[in-house]
């Protein structure tokens, strides 16, 4: 597709579940970020992957928080015994390659542990 | 570390108005500024890049400044609309070489009729 593409856009989740979140990006891109965004706060930071490497997960809150890109294109993001602080929406991006690129995002996956 | 500060939370504006947003960053090594549009349940649309060699970038009403020095950026709206409702945020690109972005909170505006 033209965006980056996210799954689902909703989920709801039982708190001790676990979930997986699926992001889909841009052709070509070889950078791809997770971010999450708390109710009226801008997105924090969760992990960084160049191609199939990830670079970066100095972000991800707890050892229940777990992301791959094993063909270096789509990328996973799964939580494990989910817990309700982490509801928010998981918003990924990505961009061609280099510190002075665009990024680009998804719609994100709105998570509703209850 | 980068802390992002966009003050205030929230502007209400009649539309017609010519308005400011003003976004600040404690750390001046930036590589890039992004100022992005987020409207109520959606992602974030990119709407300017600035370089950190620029000084400004424009598209359309919009024009967005930076003064890397100072750790300033504003985002100029001109002949502000109803459609323009949203939130703004800024997000900036360094200090480090990994590409992440820091954001601010936002800044909600609403363009009343």
């Amino acid at each position: 597709g033209a965006g980056v593409s996210q799954s689902p856009r909703y989920k709801v989740a039982k708190r001790g579940q676990d979930v997986a979140l699926r992001c889909d990006p841009i052709s070509g891109h070889v950078s791809l970020f997770w971010y999450q965004q708390a109710l009226g706060q801008g997105p924090e930071f969760l992990t960084y992957f160049q191609n199939e490497a990830q670079l970066d997960k100095s972000g991800l809150p707890s050892d229940r928080f777990f992301a791959e890109r094993p063909e270096g294109s789509v990328s996973t993001l799964k939580i494990q015994r989910t817990q309700q602080e982490d509801s928010a929406v998981y918003l990924c991006a990505s961009s061609t390659q280099g510190a002075y690129t665009e990024a680009f995002f998804g719609q994100g996956t709105r998570l509703t542990v209850v | 570390k980068q802390e992002v500060t966009q003050i205030p939370a929230a502007l209400s504006v009649p539309e017609g108005e010519n308005l400011v947003l003003n976004c600040s960053f404690t750390d001046s090594a930036i590589y890039n500024l992004q100022w992005f549009r987020q409207d109520p349940g959606k992602g974030l649309t990119s709407l300017l890049l600035i370089q950190s060699s620029q000084r400004e970038q424009t598209s359309g009403r919009l024009n967005a400044s930076l003064d890397k020095s100072s750790g300033r950026s504003t985002l100029y709206i001109a002949a502000s609309q109803p459609g323009d409702s949203a939130t703004y945020l800024c997000a900036v690109n360094g200090p480090g070489a990994n590409s992440k972005l820091t954001f601010g909170k936002g800044i909600t505006l609403s363009v009343r009729p």
